[in-house]
């Protein structure tokens, strides 16, 4: 099992740009979650979803879109992106909301 | 919805000795406190949970003990080693929050000390 794998690794943009980050996994988990994590500070919930067609907001969601068409993909598109936005995005995954999170390996984004 | 604060912020200790973090958190309701590993560039991974319904809970190295009636809950490392440098969140969910309850203390920069 691959676990959650996201890409890209790395990615620059420039303002006003707009990307999607992938997240994909394969342990048929429904409860998926993207994070973001500014340098020294903790993980802030972006959007999640309990399942597929499922999709609610986080803590920090403006800026951002989430898809969940699959159980096992969960994309976030960044629409205009912004110096803000600017972090580490981790993609997670488990089966139950009071369970072990797998992470995936983070993309770094840098707007510029 | 739950608050959690995570102290201290930065933690360094002598290789050998022991290291402590303490979590305090807001609501009672609370059931399940992960925490989560994070080695410099990595991806956070769990070492180790406690459910409300246990006090204490060890797995070699590593303890985690609950406090309900204080509503904090600690994470213990004894017999550090260089390989234990990381940051360290603590976590806990609130029943009430539903499929996003949980909350992520800011994290400890463990560093341990040749």
């Amino acid at each position: 099992n691959a676990g959650v794998t996201q890409t890209p690794k790395f990615r620059i943009l420039k303002i006003g740009q707009s990307m999607t980050l992938q997240c994909t996994q394969d342990m048929n988990h429904n409860y998926m979650y993207w994070y973001r994590q500014d340098p020294g500070m903790g993980l802030k919930l972006i959007y999640y979803s309990v399942g597929a067609g499922i999709t609610d907001k986080g803590e920090v969601p403006n800026g951002y879109n989430v898809s969940r068409s699959t159980t096992e993909d969960f994309p976030l598109r960044l629409e205009l992106a912004a110096p803000s936005q600017t972090s580490v995005y981790f993609c997670a995954s488990t089966t139950h909301a009071r369970s072990e999170q797998f992470f995936g390996p983070g993309t770094r984004l840098t707007v510029l | 919805g739950e608050n959690v604060e995570q102290h201290p912020s930065t933690l360094s200790v002598q290789e050998g000795d022991s290291a402590v973090i303490k979590c305090t958190y807001s609501d009672s309701a609370s059931n399940y406190f992960p925490w989560y590993k994070q080695e410099l560039g990595k991806r956070p991974q769990l070492i180790i949970d406690i459910r409300s319904n246990v006090g204490e809970k060890k797995d070699q190295r590593i303890a985690v003990t609950l406090n309900k009636t204080a509503k904090h809950f600690s994470l213990h490392i004894t017999e550090t080693q260089p390989e234990d440098s990381a940051v360290y969140f603590c976590a806990a969910f609130s029943p009430g929050g539903g499929a996003d309850g949980l909350t992520f203390g800011k994290g400890t920069h463990l560093i341990i000390q040749p």
